[in-house]
């Protein structure tokens, strides 16, 4: 398997501009999560997903802040408007999680945002 | 907050020492702990766990010990070598009653040969 796909791996944008960054899960993980990672907080969970469904988004920072999975294999995070303070990598993983608070989590590559 | 800490933002370490990487968390109903390593450029990977029914998980040179009075756990890499140079996170989770990992802010680590 290629492992978790992340597109784009860079993204330079102006504030005010929708961005849309795009996840493909491993083959055969039920569970697709979204993390930033910034200096001073780390990895934050943003939002996940079970099955295509939204479970628990309480970590996406605002409403600017959407992410939806139409179909098992794609998953997008998408900021309307972008501003400075969202710049940032941010992962997308999958997991089997037959049990989410143990299951190993594979994260992709990241995407690097830079808001300007 | 952070429920997860890693106070050292990094760590230099010559090779074949042992490299030291601590971290704290605050939520005493964690009981599952995990340890990723992340290169340059890459998503993190996971390296070794350990549950709270353990105080010590051994895989190679890693050793994870945890301290369940102190709310402390740390990887110890033995001998270090160059091509453990990478950024370490910490991560934390409440079984049964939890629904996601916390992770720590990280701790980036050099091993100079």
């Amino acid at each position: 398997d290629a492992g978790v796909i992340q597109s784009p791996r860079h993204e330079v944008t102006e504030m005010g501009q929708e961005v849309t960054l795009r996840c493909k899960p491993i083959s055969g993980h039920d569970y697709l999560f979204w993390y930033r990672q910034t200096m001073m907080r780390g990895l934050e969970l943003l939002i996940y997903f079970n099955n295509n469904v939204p479970i628990d988004d309480s970590g996406m920072p605002e409403d600017r802040f959407s992410a939806k999975m139409p179909n098992a294999s794609f998953s997008t995070l998408k900021i309307q408007p972008s501003e400075p303070r969202d710049s940032a990598v941010y992962f997308c993983a999958s997991s089997l999680a037959r049990r989410i608070t143990t299951d190993t989590q594979y994260f992709g590559p990241g995407t690097r945002l830079t808001v300007l | 907050d952070q429920q997860v800490k890693q106070n050292s933002p990094s760590l230099s370490v010559q090779e074949g020492r042992i490299s030291i990487l601590n971290c704290d968390y605050t939520n005493s109903m964690f009981d599952y702990f995990l340890w990723y390593k992340k290169y340059p450029a890459e998503g993190p990977t996971f390296l070794i766990s350990i549950s709270s029914i353990k105080d010590k998980n051994e895989d190679g040179r890693f050793t994870v010990f945890l301290n369940k009075s102190a709310k402390h756990l740390s990887l110890h890499i033995v001998p270090s070598q160059p091509g453990d140079s990478a950024v370490y996170f910490c991560a934390a989770s409440a079984g049964d009653t939890g629904n996601q990992f916390y992770f720590g802010t990280g701790t980036s680590l050099t091993v100079i040969p």
